[in-house]
């Protein structure tokens, strides 16, 4: 079946560094892409997102790229802070699939003090 | 506040009891979604729902039903919980009007089923 899936499962970076989260997709049919922030014993809070028409996206303190060539994704965090701490899922969606999400297993971000 | 109300937060069930998770959003979205959350594997989609009447199957629909009687509800029901069912669940809602409308997540149910 089709899968999202994380090259790095943990990250550890000092506060104030720069983060990147990696995240691999194999359905190439998907055309809508989210970032998902999750804190300890919350529900997933949306970070950011993309459409596939885009190679890139910003926000505050976040960029999402796009590359449909080899099917990966990538959040950037910029001056990471303690607050960012967190688990990061990708989760891909094709608008023909009812709108259903797939996610990744997830990323652990540790940012050091 | 706007936003998907999910009860209870935590439950400690006995194998082959009968639970339903209720889930109830005020943002008069669609569509509604049933996900459990296990360590490794992530979020997968149990059952779901476009709109008020029609409900579908997602990825690990086994041993749970749903039921989508109004636009608000969308409870998730365990006929027999049985110890591999112990999970977070978390229900989520969209506007599918198409992708990017407001995909929101409550805060979760943990279930232990012992």
């Amino acid at each position: 079946g089709e899968s999202v899936g994380l090259h790095l499962p943990t990250l550890s970076v000092q506060e104030g560094d720069n983060s990147i989260i990696n995240c691999a997709y194999s359905n190439s049919a998907s055309d809508y892409f989210i970032w998902y922030k999750q804190e300890s014993g919350k529900g997933p809070q949306f970070i950011i997102d993309i459409r596939s028409n885009m190679d890139k996206r910003q926000g505050q303190r976040v960029t999402v790229l796009l590359n449909k060539t080899v099917k990966h994704l990538s959040l950037q965090i910029a001056a990471t802070q303690p607050g960012d701490s967190a688990v990061y899922f990708c989760a891909e969606m094709n608008g023909g699939s009812n709108y259903k999400l797939t996610f990744g297993k997830g990323t652990l971000l540790t940012v050091n003090p | 506040i706007a936003g998907i109300t999910q009860a209870p937060t935590s439950q400690i069930l006995a194998a082959g009891r009968r639970m339903t998770l209720r889930c109830t959003q005020d943002m008069r979205h669609n569509a509604m979604y049933w996900y459990r959350q296990d360590l490794g594997l992530g979020l997968r989609l149990i059952h779901y729902s476009n709109t008020a009447g029609t409900t579908g199957k997602g990825e690990v629909p086994d041993g749970y039903s749903v039921s989508r009687a109004n636009t608000d509800d969308f409870p998730l029901t365990l006929a027999s919980a049985v110890p591999s069912q112990t999970s977070v669940y978390f229900c989520a809602s969209s506007d599918n009007r198409g992708p990017g409308y407001g995909y929101t997540f409550g805060s979760g149910t943990r279930l232990t089923v012992v």
